[in-house]
């Protein structure tokens, strides 16, 4: 069964800091990795979508990076921002043609003005 | 687009009512899906459905029950509460397997 990790479980850095979100799972055999943001009493928004064939992705300020073989993503936030403050999650989708996705409980991030 | 809409927003329900949590899309994504978030746990798959018609069982899907009949709508029921489904649920799409989820803005469940 997949299991996914997410370190540190919650994060507080100064505004203008850049920052990693750590996220491991045991079952390498992914379809794909996906990093969400969810803000208090919300919903998930969508940042990345990593395909197992890719190494990376990019968006703004955002850059998620995939190593299959050791079984981690990290989500890179570069000069972050008091807006950046949400909690970030992880999930893998496995292969097999349905859709099952496990998430990670997720990194809090505060960044401090 | 509104995307994915879930209604209603909040609900309290007496143990052994039954009730029906509506999720709609109108992104036409044939995939769609349920989870619940519990506190110091990842979101965990309910049921999700491939297209109309067809519906599968995810990880935790003893109490709930679903249907498909058309694209946009995907409905949970639950039979008969309980207090151990107290929880936020989360209703998600994605327009085939292997691409991005969007997921609605929940709807808290409280059962007492």
């Amino acid at each position: 069964k997949q299991e996914v990790t997410q370190i540190p479980a919650a994060l507080s850095v100064p505004e203008g800091e850049n920052l990693v979100l750590n996220c491991s799972f045991t079952d390498s055999a992914i379809y794909n990795l996906q990093w969400f943001r969810q803000d208090p009493g919300k919903g998930l928004t969508s940042l990345l979508l990593i395909q197992s064939s890719q190494r990376e992705q990019t968006s703004g300020r955002l850059n998620a990076s995939l190593d299959k073989s050791s079984g981690r993503s990290t989500l890179y936030i570069a000069a972050s921002q008091p807006g950046d403050s949400a909690t970030y999650l992880c999930a893998t989708n496995l292969s097999g043609g349905y859709q099952k996705v496990t998430f990670g409980i997720g990194t809090k991030l505060q960044v401090i003005p | 687009n509104a995307g994915v809409t879930q209604t209603p927003k909040f609900q309290v329900l007496k143990t052994g009512q039954s009730m029906t949590l509506q999720c709609a899309q109108d992104m036409n994504h044939e995939y769609m899906s349920w989870y619940r978030q519990d506190p110091g746990m990842g979101l965990r798959l309910i049921h999700y459905s491939v297209g109309a018609g067809i519906t599968d069982q995810g990880e935790v899907p003893n109490g709930y029950n679903v249907s498909r009949s058309t694209t946009e709508d995907f409905p949970l029921r639950l039979l008969s509460a309980a207090p151990s489904q107290t929880s936020v649920y989360f209703c998600a799409s994605s327009p085939v397997q292997g691409y991005e989820q969007y997921f609605g803005p929940g709807t808290r469940l409280t059962v007492t």
